[in-house]
């Protein structure tokens, strides 16, 4: 179970095209999602966190109006990356929080990663 | 917010020797802490975690001890075999159970075991 899957697991682009990037929880309902991103070589650093109704909640020095966050559903949230730029080529990772496990912290369990280049 | 260091950035081991990695956080509320291995390209699979009720916590050759005075953690790898060879990320949070709360992760150690 806590089965998370993204889509597509890579992408090659060209600049100033969007690109969108699926997260589903495929076994479980999910509350809350998060992304993150990771340059080669570097550790993952969060992007935004998603909440099922609600808007997205984005960290400090990550633009809101070019990473576009929808989390439509308990099971689904997506990613656009838009006018996309080579220096927007990275690895891209989310997670997905298990909705009421009864457990003092509810465990991220990620997706595989989408691999996005930027031509 | 959350700062979290990691040392070292890189390890290499012997096979059938032991891996240290230690980790430092900055904020006294955090109380949970997962350990990460992530193999090239894939995601991060969680190894291991301790919550600050607790000083240390094994499983089979894997153990994770943690300092709650001193703010930090380490990760303790016995009798290590070349499948342990990968980046381990640590990371830090502070967590109320509502199920949004955020890592904040090491800057990674990779590890690589000598045959």
């Amino acid at each position: 179970g806590a089965v998370v899957s993204q889509h597509p697991s890579w992408v090659i682009c060209k600049s100033g095209t969007s690109v969108k990037i699926e997260c589903r929880s495929l076994d479980f309902q999910a509350t809350t999602m998060f992304w993150y991103r990771q340059f080669p070589k570097q550790s993952l650093m969060l992007m935004a966190t998603s909440n099922e109704g609600s808007k997205a909640t984005y960290e400090q020095g990550v633009e809101k109006d070019k990473f576009l966050i929808n989390h439509a559903s308990l099971t689904l949230s997506t990613l656009t990356v838009t006018s996309a730029h080579p220096e927007d080529s990275s690895f891209y990772i989310c997670s997905a929080v298990e909705l009421g496990t009864g457990s003092s912290y509810n465990e991220q369990f990620f997706g595989p990663g989408t691999r996005l280049t930027v031509l | 917010g959350e700062n979290v260091e990691q040392h070292p950035s890189t390890l290499s081991v012997q096979e059938g020797d032991s891996a240290v990695i230690k980790c430092t956080y900055s904020d006294s509320a955090s109380n949970y802490f997962p350990w990460y291995k992530q193999e090239l390209g894939k995601r991060p699979q969680l190894i291991i975690d301790i919550r600050s009720n607790v000083g240390e916590k094994k499983d089979q050759r894997i153990a994770v001890t943690l300092n709650k005075t001193a703010k930090h953690f380490s990760l303790h790898i016995t009798e290590t075999q070349p499948e342990d060879s990968a980046v381990y990320f640590c990371a830090a949070s502070n967590v109320f159970g509502f199920g949004n709360e955020k890592l904040t992760f090491g800057t990674g150690t990779r590890l690589t075991i000598i045959p």
